[in-house]
């Protein structure tokens, strides 16, 4: 299955920043996924990134907020934007695993924001 | 969308007992149905999958069957082992969707 390299690991930011995580994949992928893990919840699917096409964002997440890029097949950014404090969480990329029929995540990012 | 009602836990066991971590969902059509697990300190990685009505995934002696008629994944194992201490994610597919349960945090003691 792919390998996915997410970085940075964690970060600690300060309100109104933003910071930008990236996800780079050892083979070519069709969709890269971005997902929301907030304290105490399950992970919530905040995007799909296409290359060559603005990404798809699910109910509640705007592309404001939440901008990415996907340039190539094998690399993708989130931005987190105008942080504040309800955005600490683990943010985590997923691609889809072809060959067995599943999804590969990324080693998510803990965001803390002061 | 996809919704998915995952037992509560945390669940804390002894070594060799067996594990049931209920999982049913809703979905329109029909969708994949997949078990993460997450080990502490690590990332997610997938446990078992069952694609179809009846299949049976299994993996490092875990078992689900996609049970169409109730709308449910449970996860089995008939005896668990200190290292099976995770967080286990039931996670219904659709169009390339994931939608996670809240997790279940198993402990297993010696």
């Amino acid at each position: 299955s792919a390998v996915i390299s997410q970085k940075p690991s964690r970060d600690i930011c300060q309100r109104g920043t933003s910071l930008t995580i990236q996800c780079q994949v050892d083979s070519q992928v069709t969709m890269m996924f971005w997902y929301r893990q907030q304290p105490g919840q399950s992970l919530t699917l905040i995007a799909t990134a296409n290359q060559g096409s603005e990404a798809t964002y699910e109910s509640g997440f705007v592309i404001d907020k939440f901008p990415i890029s996907r340039p190539n097949l094998t690399f993708s950014t989130l931005t987190v934007s105008n942080l504040s404090p309800e955005d600490s969480s683990i943010y985590l990329c997923s691609v889809e695993d072809v060959k067995n029929y599943g999804y590969t995540f990324g080693s998510g990012t803990r965001l803390t924001v002061v | 969308g996809n919704s998915v009602t995952q037992m509560e836990g945390p669940v804390t066991l002894s070594e060799e007992a067996f594990l049931t971590i209920n999982c049913t969902y809703t979905a329109t059509g029909y969708p994949s149905l997949f078990w993460y697990v997450q080990y502490p300190g690590e990332g997610l990685q997938l446990l078992l999958k069952a694609t179809k009505a009846d299949d049976k995934g299994s993996n490092k002696g875990f078992e689900a069957t996609y049970r169409k008629e109730t709308t449910s994944f449970h996860l089995e194992k008939g005896s668990v082992q200190v290292s099976d201490s995770a967080v286990y994610f039931c996670a219904p597919c659709s169009n390339y969707k994931l939608t996670f349960g809240k997790g279940t945090l198993l402990t297993v003691n010696p």
